[in-house]
């Protein structure tokens, strides 16, 4: 399977401040998907790329897919309270990064 | 729609005993999966399933069964539960399977946390 690692393994801000996690891979993906976690809830889909160098925005939260399709990124301006969660990146056959947990300080 | 349920919410078990997860969806979705998540392990594959009869292992499938006779439902069982297996359990399911390059998103139950004695 395409394993990804997922970098850092938590996250700690003060509101405001920006936030940022990556997905590495050692193997070209053919897509990679974005999910958060709420304390306590379920993961929930976010975004997927697809495309070599994509980016794509959903209103503070900027997603990126490496050039070479091996690594991604997403990126959280101005971090609120709500943004408190732990965020995975899935690779195609759907395993799983061991996520980031970002934790915000009001 | 209800989406993806699962039951119970929450179970105690002995150690040696079975029990089987509930996993129901009702968006006509041909892929469904299971997960296990504990703490900073992320979430790991257990089982999957492509369609009605067609099922397959994931990361971590021993001790687990699953089978899959309809295409709503996709129980996971436990034969002779451990310490190990203390979790919280997640069933997913999506439209299309995972391995086109436009495989559809995972749509997750609310879990089951299992705990093993």
């Amino acid at each position: 399977g395409q394993q990804v690692m997922q970098i850092p393994q938590y996250q700690h801000v003060q509101e405001g401040e920006d936030f940022t996690t990556y997905c590495n891979s050692s193997t070209t993906l053919s897509n990679i998907q974005w999910y958060k976690q709420r304390p306590g809830g379920h993961p929930v889909f976010l975004i997927q790329l697809v495309k070599s160098g994509e980016v794509k925005k959903q209103k503070r939260l900027t997603f990126q897919f490496g050039e070479a399709k091996k690594n991604s990124s997403l990126h959280i301006t101005a971090t609120q309270t709500t943004d408190v969660g732990t965020y995975f990146c899935a690779a195609i056959d759907m395993r799983f990064g061991a996520g980031t947990r970002l934790t915000v300080k009001p | 729609n209800a989406g993806v349920t699962q039951t119970p919410k929450f179970q105690v078990l002995k150690t040696g005993q079975s029990m089987t997860l509930q996993c129901a969806q009702d968006m006509n979705h041909e892929y469904m999966s299971w997960y296990r998540q504990d703490p900073g392990m992320g979430l790991r594959l257990i089982h999957y399933s492509v369609g009605a009869g067609i099922t397959d292992q994931g990361e971590v499938p021993n001790g687990y069964n699953v089978s899959r006779s309809t295409t709503e439902d996709f129980p996971l069982r436990l034969l002779s539960a451990a310490p190990s297996q203390t979790s919280v359990y997640f069933c997913a399911s999506s439209y299309r399977p995972t391995y086109s390059q436009h495989n559809s998103p995972l749509h997750f139950g609310n879990g089951t946390r299992l705990t093993v004695t």
